[in-house]
């Protein structure tokens, strides 16, 4: 059963720095391209990054980029966000969620909650 | 950067009514790679149907998409209890950003 699990999510001060992770299970991780999406409270999804199957590949939301870096580790089969210079509306729980062939998202982690307030 | 406007924004209806959500494009949906999911109160999202009418693995024969282009459909054919939800459309076409609609919350009459 593919399954993914995140962590890292805490209370951080505006202007602060996170690393977010991701543990995957279940499937062949290097195959994948992987997502960040994020949920802010009582609100809708937000797509922020997705990485390729050999980290070649890297986008992301205007909203985030310059600040959040993704990355991976295929050896490890993880995921990571590297989020710097967080400002309250980054507020959100966040999601990893791994890409189908075709595109969409067929896993989703349970989210990790990242609240940024002084 | 494609917008997706899901209308309404609120449906009530009651067990073993027939559920109609819209999700409209701001521009064309390449290969047609639209999705619906679903994400019930404290649940990460789920898949239901991905591009624009194929059912995800295990997904009831009740849930069924069409569409094409701009305009897409996600239709729950008799809506059981545990079928009250959020529903959320997403495009993944050619680029990114891929993009979520705002959702539709499916609730109870």
């Amino acid at each position: 059963e593919m399954q993914l699990v995140e962590s890292g999510g805490v209370v951080v001060q505006p202007g602060g720095s996170l690393r977010l992770s991701c543990a995957a299970s279940g499937f062949t991780f290097d195959d994948y391209t992987m997502h960040w999406v994020r949920q802010a409270p009582g609100k809708g999804l937000e797509w922020v990054s997705l990485i390729s199957w050999d980290g070649g590949s890297t986008y992301y939301a205007d909203s985030v980029k310059g600040r959040f870096t993704i990355s991976r580790d295929n050896r490890k089969n993880s995921l990571y966000l590297q989020m710097k210079s967080l400002r309250t509306e980054d507020t959100a729980l966040y999601y990893c969620a791994k890409s189908a062939a075709v595109g969409h998202f067929d896993c989703w982690g349970q989210g990790t909650l990242v609240t940024v307030s002084s | 950067e494609i917008v997706l406007t899901q209308s309404p924004g609120t449906l009530s209806l009651s067990p073993g009514e027939r559920a109609t959500l819209s999700c409209r494009a701001s521009q064309s949906v390449s290969g047609s790679y639209l999705a619906w999911y679903q994400q019930k109160p404290g649940q990460a999202p789920s898949l239901l149907i991905y591009g624009a009418s194929s059912r995800a693995t295990g997904v009831p024969d009740r849930f069924s998409g069409s569409g094409s282009g701009t305009d897409f459909t996600l239709t729950i054919s008799r809506l059981e209890p545990e079928d009250f939800a959020v529903y959320y459309c997403q495009q993944y076409g050619s680029s990114p950003p891929w993009t979520f609609g705002q959702g539709t919350k499916v609730e109870i009459k």
